[in-house]
């Protein structure tokens, strides 16, 4: 069955220092999502990203956080500056369409800021 | 704003017995519904979903829900639980009233099976 790949699987980043995380969607998929989960805390939506543009983000996903599609596979979350609350577990997830249609979801990245 | 209440963080059942897991989602209009189930170390993978037609739902791993409009409810359950059942669950719902996509999450419960 097709899955959502993310890499790496945990990532040590030294606080303010940029860092990227990685996702390719299921190959026949259009929508595209991250989210994120602080330790002990609700999954939390971050960006929704549709036909090579953001369709939606959530008041988290300020300056600091871009995302990109740089071909036509990969799904890219990059955290310019990053604070010790970054620290989470970042999950992608993809789906066929909007609404009804299930999300799809990674293993997660699990991101340690120093 | 759509919000999801999960309730009981922790659901300790034996092996056999009945699992109900509780939801409850706010908005007046019905929105969509899943249950995720994530096993320590892996991604959220669905369960099963609600979104229009028959209100009670099957899905995997003999798991199955019923929306009840009238109490605002999308419990699962699975008549008898088995070990590979201990998890965390989460109930998420998506608002079919306007052009939000977004899963919003519920807390999430961890069960818990005894032998």
């Amino acid at each position: 069955e097709p899955e959502v790949t993310q890499t790496p699987s945990h990532q040590v980043t030294q606080m303010g220092q940029e860092v990227i995380l990685r996702c390719v969607p299921i190959s026949n998929h259009l929508y595209f999502y991250w989210y994120r989960q602080i330790l002990g805390q609700k999954v939390e939506f971050l960006v929704s990203f549709y036909n090579n543009e953001i369709s939606e983000k959530s008041e988290i996903f300020d300056d600091q956080f871009s995302v990109e599609r740089p071909d036509g596979s990969n799904f890219t979350l990059k955290i310019r500056s990053t604070k010790l609350e970054d620290s989470a577990m970042y999950f992608c997830a993809s789906s066929e369409g909007a609404g009804y249609q299930p999300q799809h979801f990674g293993d997660g990245t699990r991101l340690s800021i120093l | 704003a759509q919000s999801v209440t999960q309730l009981g963080s922790h659901v300790s059942v034996s092996e056999g017995a009945l699992v109900l897991l509780r939801c409850n989602y706010s908005s007046s209009v019905p929105p969509y519904l899943f249950w995720y189930v994530q096993y320590p170390n892996q991604g959220l993978q669905l369960l099963l979903k609600y979104t229009t037609g028959a209100t009670l739902v099957k899905g995997i791993n003999g798991f199955e829900a019923e929306f009840k409009k009238s109490e605002t409810s999308f419990h699962l359950t699975k008549p008898s639980a088995h070990m590979s059942d201990a998890a965390e669950y989460f109930c998420a719902v998506s608002d079919r009233t306007d052009s939000s996509y977004k899963l919003i999450f519920g807390s999430g419960t961890r069960l818990l099976v005894r032998p």
